[in-house]
């Protein structure tokens, strides 16, 4: 139990494009999804979280219209990445957990690139 | 604040038992998580600590002192497919977890 899906596992774009990224908790609900980004060789960088049905609340830093968060159900959030540059080449991990649960579920990443 | 500080790197043998340790700031802290990395993939769930003491799964134990702000992620007869990143991270209010800045463990034969 507690599979986290994302898709797709890899994106090559265009600069100034934008992407779509989905993440599906698919045997659970999941009041709160998270969305990571992770550079090589470095840690994982809290970038929102999104409660279903509510605006996602951005960490300082994070640039909500460059990041469009979108939690339309207890099971599907999308991460749109809008006008897309090079430097926005990362992994993109999202997270879900259910309520009053202590453990995220991680989803495998998307790794992106942008040419 | 609400930093974490863990070693950047840990080399053992096989069979061997390593300690990871771990300190925060206490600034909003709720409890304290381990989750592994194998490179490229997700981060999977290793403990959780929310009260002092030690929580033992498998050949992998986790400690908390929330008076010394404090914990350790122990790992015993280490295995090469231990190798991997380990992460201490924070819970805070609303369930975000603050990740560290992960301790690469080597496992050498």
């Amino acid at each position: 139990g507690a599979v986290v899906s994302q898709h797709p596992s890899r994106v090559i774009c265009k600069s100034g494009t934008s992407v779509k990224i989905e993440c599906r908790s698919l045997d659970f609900q999941a009041t709160t999804m998270f969305w990571y980004r992770q550079f090589p060789k470095q840690s994982l960088m809290l970038m929102a979280t999104s409660n279903e049905g509510s605006k996602a609340t951005y960490e300082q830093g994070v640039e909500k219209d460059k990041f469009l968060i979108n939690h339309a159900s207890l099971t599907l959030s999308t991460l749109t990445v809008t006008s897309a540059h090079p430097e926005d080449s990362s992994f993109y991990i999202c997270s879900a957990r259910e309520a009053r649960d202590y453990e995220q579920y991680f989803g495998p990443g998307t790794r992106l690139t942008v040419t | 604040g609400q930093s974490l500080e863990q070693p950047s790197e840990v080399t053992a043998v096989e069979g061997a038992i390593v300690q990871i340790n771990c300190t925060y700031q206490t600034s909003g802290f709720y409890g304290l998580s381990w989750y592994q990395q194998h490179d490229g993939g997700a981060p999977t769930f290793l403990s959780y600590n929310a009260l002092d003491g030690l929580e033992e799964t498998g050949r992998f134990s986790s400690f908390l002192s929330r008076s010394d702000s404090y914990g350790y992620l122990l790992l015993q007869e280490l295995q090469m497919k231990d190798s991997a990143s380990y992460f201490c991270d924070r819970y805070n209010q609303g369930g975000k977890l603050i990740f560290g800045q992960g301790t690469e463990l080597s496992v050498k034969p």
